[in-house]
Formats: structure tokens, sequence, C-alpha cells
């Protein structure tokens, strides 16, 4: 079963607008930790924000925010005012303490384009 | 600071012959390593990790092999490429914390088998 779903392949954005990139979870480990990584095209993977499940509030790092929903088990990534260096692939990704070497399950990723 | 370096950045290799990626960690000991590819537009595949020296675990049966000769070497190789063993390669590390301890990627290989 696909422990990580990001069911958006691509997303389009205009300049200076939000947007929200969704990713759904899977686990039966109370303990666990989401993160969201930017690929650009050079291929480098930047790590962007992280959630952990006992958190109480949602995570921010300037311009990103993760809307945590627990019950849900949603943990969708928010990009607030757009710029043209935000075009990239986006993974959202889980690590549970209980998997094997604390392993990093990746999603498939949602390519964002963002429009002048 | 923790550093990652990989390398060789890109490399065209005919069908048949040996493969040998490097990967090394500054700055921490004793990290988890791990190799990922990853095909044209698609995720992250783990291939292998490893917890010490000399420890490897295999994710995917594959044409490949990885192995640790030193705390913060990770090598990944192979005897006799395959067209499909072409793809992006990365190179990560992540110390041994509880769920909160991301990885830390290289720059990446992207290799082409021809």
């Amino acid at each position: 079963a696909q422990k990580i779903t990001q069911t958006q392949p691509g997303m389009f954005v205009q300049e200076k607008e939000a947007v929200t990139l969704d990713c759904t979870y899977d686990t039966s480990d109370p303990s666990y930790g989401l993160f969201w990584y930017k690929q650009p095209s050079s291929g480098e993977m930047i790590f962007l924000i992280y959630q952990g499940s006992y958190d109480q509030q949602n995570a921010t790092e300037g311009r990103y925010s993760l809307n945590f929903q627990k019950a849900r088990k949603s943990a969708n990534l928010v990009i607030s005012a757009s710029q043209l260096g935000d075009s990239a692939m986006y993974f959202c990704a889980m690590r549970e303490p209980s998997g094997s070497a604390r392993q990093l399950t990746f999603g498939s990723g949602t390519q964002l384009t963002v429009l002048p | 600071s923790q550093t990652i370096h990989q390398w060789p950045a890109t490399l065209v290799q005919p069908v048949g012959s040996p493969l040998s990626l490097e990967c090394t960690v500054e700055g921490t000991s004793n990290p988890n390593l791990y190799w990922y590819r990853q095909a044209a537009g698609r995720g992250l595949q783990l291939l292998f990790y490893s917890v010490g020296i000399g420890q490897i675990s295999s994710e995917v049966p594959q044409n490949l092999s990885a192995s640790r000769p030193q705390d913060r070497q990770f090598i990944l190789s192979s005897k006799k490429l395959l067209l499909s063993d072409s793809g992006f390669y990365l190179c990560a590390w992540s110390a041994w914390l509880g769920a909160g301890g991301g990885y830390t990627f290289g720059s990446g290989t992207r290799l082409t088998v021809v």
C-alpha cells in the first residue's frame, strides 16, 4: 500500500499567489515525521519543512507552511506569494521510527510551475 | 557543519561496463547512509542503506551493490551496467535520531548507460 500519496502530478500558479500541494499519508505508528523537499531542475533535493506527529502547531518556514490535519492524515504544503524560482518538483515524505533504519518514504511528487 | 559530497555529477557509460559512485559525509560520525535512484520524472526509490561500517541492507534486488568501507564513505557499484541502470542517483545521510531526523542529500549523479 502507498504510504505517501501526492495526487497532483502537476500544478500551475500565478506569480505572487499562494498554492497548496496535497499530501496524504498512511501509518499506524503514533510517532512519525513528515517532510517536504523541493527538487529544482538541477536535481538536488532541498529540505523545506518538517512536521512531527506530536507537534501541536503547524510548521512554518518563511513562505512555506504545512497544513497538518492528523485525523485526516494529510500534510499539505502551502507556499505563499509564489515566485518564479519556486518552479520545481515537490516531494512529500514520511519517516517512521519503527521502520528499518528510520527510512524516509517519498511520494511521487508534484511538478509546480509558477507563471509570470 | 555537516556536508555531503557525491561524485561524479554526470556519467555516461557503455552497457556492460563497471560502475563506481562515491559519497562521503563530513562533520558527523556514525551516520545512516542511503542510496536512492530516481528515474526520469519519477519519485525516489531506496536502493541501499547502511547503519554502520560493513553493514549494508538492500531494498530492491538489482544489478547494483553497495559498500561502506569507512564510517563516512558509501559506494555504489556495478560489475556490468544495464540500460535500465540509467537514472539519477542520490546519496543521503541522516543522524541516528527519532522521527524528526531528516535526510541531507548529495547533489546527485546523472548516469546514462548507452
